[in-house]
């Protein structure tokens, strides 16, 4: 059974700082690996998918990477901004679509002004 | 892309009562998934919609307990019987993207507090 582990759980820095959120998955065989924003009362929001033959995505000051081997992805935001506090979500999915995705529990993020 | 839209938004319930949440898909799509996030926990698949049969439903989640319909291709109910505090939670339903690897999309959710 999948299991996705987000670490840390929270975490809370200044505002332009560079930061790192961690997603590791125990089983490497998946399509693909997505990063999510969660928002209260505005559902989920895709940030970043990477397919299970890519190393990377980049969009805008966000970047993210997949090593499917080790079972692990990485975050990257530049320069945060108080905008970009929210809740990220690692998701992972091992059915091509037909079976839902498996989440971590996320990583709370505060940016401070 | 879709857009997704659920009702209620938030509800306030007493144990032992029930609450059909509904879930409106600007698109047709065969598939549709409602998940669970508990409080301070991680989105987890209640169980999977098709159109014309029966829901598919993960380990630990039952039919007696979150009944869906799925009379349409835009269109889907999962509803919370006999609740309990246990049943607080956020209820959010999705999409799958039509295109191969496109991301899925997801409702606002519906914040659920059972007293």
């Amino acid at each position: 059974k999948q299991e996705v582990t987000q670490i840390p759980a929270a975490l809370s820095v200044p505002e332009g700082e560079n930061l790192v959120l961690n997603c590791s998955f125990t089983d490497s065989a998946i399509y693909n690996l997505q990063w999510f924003r969660q928002d209260p009362g505005k559902g989920l929001t895709s940030l970043l998918l990477i397919q299970s033959s890519q190393r990377e995505q980049t969009s805008g000051r966000l970047n993210a990477s997949l090593d499917k081997s080790s079972g692990r992805s990485t975050l990257y935001i530049a320069a945060s901004q108080p905008g970009d506090s929210a809740t990220y979500l690692c998701a992972v999915d091992s059915g091509g679509g037909a079976d839902g995705l498996t989440f971590g529990k996320g990583t709370h993020l505060i940016i401070q002004p | 892309s879709a857009v997704i839209s659920q009702k209620p938004s938030r509800d306030i319930c007493q144990r032992g009562t029930s609450l059909t949440i509904q879930c409106q898909v600007d698109s047709q799509v065969t598939m549709m998934f409602w998940y669970r996030q508990q409080p301070g926990q991680s989105l987890t698949l209640i169980a999977t919609a098709n159109q014309g049969s029966e829901a598919t439903y993960e380990s630990g989640f039952v039919i007696d307990k979150f009944p869906i319909s799925r009379p349409n291709l835009t269109f889907s109910t999962l509803t919370v019987s006999n609740m309990s505090p246990e049943d607080s939670s956020i209820y959010l339903c999705s999409v799958p993207g039509q295109r191969y690897q496109e991301t899925q999309y997801f409702g606002p959710g519906t914040r659920l507090l059972v007293l």
